[in-house]
């Protein structure tokens, strides 16, 4: 079974700044999901991401799949960014998703 | 083009009740996963259907629990004689096939069991 981690848990940053959150994984995977969780509890899927770099917008996710490791960076900050955001990896059934604990940020005007 | 569909988003119940959870997925995706968030935790995978076939329900509890995805109509998460513990937020995904497709998530449905 695959374990996620993520880290920080919690991240508190001003307006502008720039974000990284980072994600581990223990097996390794076909592909990697970046998940945004709003407080009103829905969950908006990001990126899907098997290689290199992804850009949307202000958000990027990079993953190294040799060191089993990727993270999802948001520049130019936003109070709207604010979120939990989920890493989430193949590993939860057969191909249902195992998800990392979260990352709570806030982002303050 | 609609997204994933739950309902109802909100559902409550009495300690014994039967609650029933509907999804219906994106057009055009014939894979269904079920997954369970229990408050101020992380997301928990359940089970995963496709079309009139349970592919994996490893993460499924024992008893009580159901899921089925006919070939016409949504899936539907089943709990028989619901308990406190289940409160919790429910939340379907589809795809449009296995492994390295991404998977669209609906609005979730939260159960409270009274």
């Amino acid at each position: 079974k695959n374990e996620v981690e993520q880290s920080p848990q919690n991240l508190t940053a001003q307006e502008g700044e720039f974000i990284t959150i980072n994600c581990s994984y223990s097996v390794g995977i076909s592909a990697l999901h970046w998940l945004q969780q709003h407080p009103g509890g829905g969950i908006v899927s990001l990126f899907m991401l098997s290689s290199g770099k992804k850009k949307h917008g202000r958000l990027i996710a990079t993953i190294n799949i040799q060191e089993k490791h990727s993270s999802l960076h948001i520049t130019a900050s936003h109070p709207r960014d604010s979120a939990v955001y989920i890493c989430a990896a193949p590993g939860g059934g057969a191909d249902g998703l195992t998800f990392g604990k979260g990352t709570h940020l806030i982002i303050q005007p | 083009n609609a997204g994933v569909m739950q309902n109802p988003r909100h559902l409550v119940r009495r300690r014994g009740q039967e609650a029933r959870l509907r999804c219906s997925p994106m057009k055009g995706h014939s894979h269904v996963y079920w997954y369970r968030q229990l408050p101020e935790e992380g997301l928990k995978f359940m089970v995963y259907l496709q079309k009139e076939n349970i592919i994996d329900e490893s993460g499924m509890p024992k008893e009580r629990f159901s899921a089925e995805f006919p070939k016409e109509g949504p899936s539907i998460l089943r709990i028989q004689q619901v308990v406190r513990g289940d409160s919790a937020a429910y939340f379907c995904a589809s795809s449009w096939g296995r492994g390295r497709e991404t998977q669209y998530f609906g609005p979730g449905t939260r159960l409270l069991v009274l």
